[in-house]
């Protein structure tokens, strides 16, 4: 099991609405990934933050935001929520000057209706 | 642009016995790194390899080993002595080195039979 914890597991949200999924990061890690994962598919990497700071984005429009706190935990938000937002959410923690690994939490499952 | 392909959506293997699955990636940076995921239906991403596009050998972990390519661009994964706990959705990804920001192959649903 690793470190890495996600919340909630699941939700349900209306079209239209915001949501915020949070991810703690395992301990010595500064890095924070997201991904998305619609069913039957990989997942798909949506940004990533590094001491704080975005560093890096995939093709996800302005309305996925994402936050870093000082303790390397991380936030990411959804407006205007559409249906095609409905996916298991992951994260991932590693630290590139530890080690080739990074690990992922258990997921938030979101369901757009 | 980098590319991941897995080009076998199902496999079925007879337990104990070992299986291959098929990954070749596309890209134009000249350090990368791979990777094997295993995803069970509870949905965590499981870490199994690792293997550096700089790297001489391939690598071992335990039952798993990356039968790494360079010059035809794959990196399949070999499961040796498979168990009925390998069921499971297993993915390929890559990443410049060093950087975690994967990209994602399509993944194979294994199934192990008794």
């Amino acid at each position: 099991e690793t470190g890495v914890t996600q919340s909630p597991t699941h939700l349900i949200k209306t079209r239209g609405q915001q949501v915020t999924l949070r991810c703690s990061s395992q301990s010595g890690h500064n890095t924070v990934s997201w991904y998305q994962q619609a069913l039957g598919q990989g997942p798909q990497f949506i940004f990533q933050y590094y001491r704080e700071e975005e560093n890096g984005r995939g093709n996800f429009p302005p309305r996925f935001s994402g936050l870093q706190f000082p303790n390397y935990s991380s936030e990411l938000n959804v407006n205007a929520l559409e249906l095609d937002d409905s996916a298991l959410y992951l994260c991932a923690s590693s630290n590139p000057g530890l080690g080739t690994e990074a690990f992922f939490g258990q997921g938030t499952r979101l369901t757009v209706v | 642009a980098q590319k991941i392909t897995q080009t076998q959506p199902g496999m079925f293997v007879q337990e104990k016995e070992a299986v291959t699955l098929d990954c070749t990636y596309d890209t134009s940076d000249p350090s990368y790194g791979l990777f094997w995921y295993k995803q069970p239906s509870s949905g965590e991403m499981i870490f199994l390899i690792y293997q550096g596009s700089y790297d001489q050998q391939n690598a071992t972990e335990g039952r798993y080993s990356l039968n790494f390519q360079k010059a035809r661009k794959s990196a399949n994964l070999v499961i040796s002595a498979s168990q009925l706990g390998d069921s499971a959705m297993y993915f390929c990804a890559m990443s410049p080195l060093r950087n975690y920001q994967l990209i994602w192959g399509a993944g194979t649903k294994l199934i192990i039979k008794p």
